[in-house]
């Protein structure tokens, strides 16, 4: 079965500090992997996916298949992280789910 | 990017009406879109995914004739909650493909459903 979870509903860093929000999968197949984001009151986008190995915002994510995770990190935190993040996983029919989401607050 | 649009933002009906909720795709073409579900304070559950000019393929669980789907052109998928109840009270969120090969979803404002 195809499943994203994110174990993590809340979590709070001061401003400065690393960051990780985790993503584990579970797909029999080789994995497509996504963050998303969703700040105040703007709909969701797509922060960075795996395939593309890019650093966006300041934040990476690793496809760890043995570990079958997925986790979002940045390395210094800053108030504008602030906001909900949700790891999708596409799936066989070109689906996407997504993982319960993690609230992100970057405390100054 | 690219943008798609959802209309009602909001919408308050009795129990037992119908509701509409339009997405649209408005700077590109979409041969698939995705409806989903959100509940308060948790995730995006697939409700189903629509096909211009085909039957939309839904979830395991979601019942077909309650919410019906349609795909009628490239720029425009509608969801009918039929016979809506209390229970259906929810956000509704449509994303569409701008480009197949990329994968990046693109989101629709989401329409609140409320149920009386």
């Amino acid at each position: 079965a195809q499943r994203v979870t994110q174990p993590e509903k809340l979590l709070s860093v001061f401003k400065g500090a690393p960051v990780e929000l985790k993503c584990n999968y579970s797909y029999s197949g080789s994995p497509e992997l996504f963050w998303y984001v969703q700040y105040s009151r703007q709909r969701l986008q797509l922060l960075l996916r795996h395939i593309s190995r890019e650093s966006i915002k300041g934040f990476t994510a690793d496809l760890n298949k043995g570990e079958t995770s997925f986790h979002l990190k940045k390395p210094f935190a800053q108030e504008e992280d602030s906001a909900m993040y949700y790891c999708a996983l596409r799936g066989t029919g070109n689906q996407f789910y997504f993982g319960t989401g993690t609230s992100l607050t970057v405390i100054p | 990017g690219a943008v798609v649009s959802q209309h009602p933002s909001w919408v308050i009906c009795k129990s037992g009406t119908s509701v509409k909720i339009e997405c649209r795709s408005l700077d590109f073409q979409a041969t698939t879109m995705f409806w989903y579900r959100q509940f308060p304070k948790q995730s995006l559950m697939l409700m189903a995914t629509s096909n211009e000019g085909s039957k939309a393929t839904y979830e395991q669980g979601v019942e077909k004739d309650k919410f019906l789907i349609n795909h009628a052109s490239l720029t425009l998928s509608t969801l009918t909650v039929t016979s809506a109840h209390p229970e259906d009270s929810s956000f509704y969120i449509c994303s569409a493909r701008q480009d197949p090969n990329t994968g990046e979803l693109f989101f629709g404002e989401g329409s609140r459903l409320t149920v009386l």
